[in-house]
């Protein structure tokens, strides 16, 4: 079992549609990144994140401390969203990433 | 500000052969990361450099690899000799101080590492 766990692993969505990525973790926290790696493309930083909740135009960020989990959201999705978001805790240990596509 | 900058931006070399990566952070940052993903797996911290010490090294696969990063400034990791199970894609982060809490980080393009 990964330190950390996303789910899903795969998510097709059509455009428009309010998306959900989460992100539960059993490793200690000084801080949690959401990554997106567009294909082919290198790493984007969306959010850090050290307690409750980041937005940044469609996308929200949540994470709860006690129960060691975080979401990415994604409101009004549209196909450049289509990419693998990634969890990473403390720099160090990396979630395997969500597939995200967004279909027309 | 000019990024996180990585080359070669793919390497395809033989088994049993020497290749070196490399990677420019960004001006001033003095933490630098590398990070390595392999086919269908998750993202995996190899090595931490603040300036040219190594903080943290614990992620690095066995002593084939060798990184580097003379000055402060770039740094190099040398994969020698490779085998096969060393193909993925190798990202350098940087990031302007510690924790990651406080400044969080910058992530390079990456190098796609193919050792046939």
């Amino acid at each position: 079992k990964n330190e950390v766990e996303q789910s899903p692993q795969n998510l097709t969505a059509q455009e428009g549609e309010f998306i959900t990525i989460n992100c539960s973790y059993s490793v200690g926290i000084s801080a949690l990144h959401w990554l997106q790696q567009h294909p082919g493309g290198g790493i984007v930083s969306l959010f850090m994140l050290s307690s409750g909740k980041k937005k940044h135009g469609r996308l929200i960020a949540t994470i709860n401390i006690q129960e060691k989990h975080s979401s990415l959201h994604i409101t009004a999705s549209h196909p450049r969203d289509s990419a693998v978001y990634i969890c990473a805790v403390s720099g160090l240990t990396f979630g395997e990433g969500t597939q995200l596509t967004v279909n027309p | 500000e000019a990024g996180v900058t990585q080359f070669p931006s793919h390497s395809v070399i033989e088994k049993g052969q020497t290749v070196t990566l490399r990677c420019d952070p960004i001006s001033g940052h003095d933490n630098l990361y590398w990070y390595r993903r392999v086919m269908g797996k998750e993202i995996k911290f190899l090595l931490h450099f603040v300036k040219e010490s190594k903080q943290d090294e614990s992620g690095m696969p066995n002593n084939r690899f060798l990184a580097e990063r003379t000055g402060g400034t770039y740094s190099t990791l040398k994969v020698q000799p490779a085998e096969l199970e060393d193909s993925g894609v190798y990202f350098c982060a940087s990031s302007q101080g510690t924790p990651l809490a406080n400044y969080g980080y910058t992530f390079g393009s990456g190098t796609r590492l193919t050792v046939v």
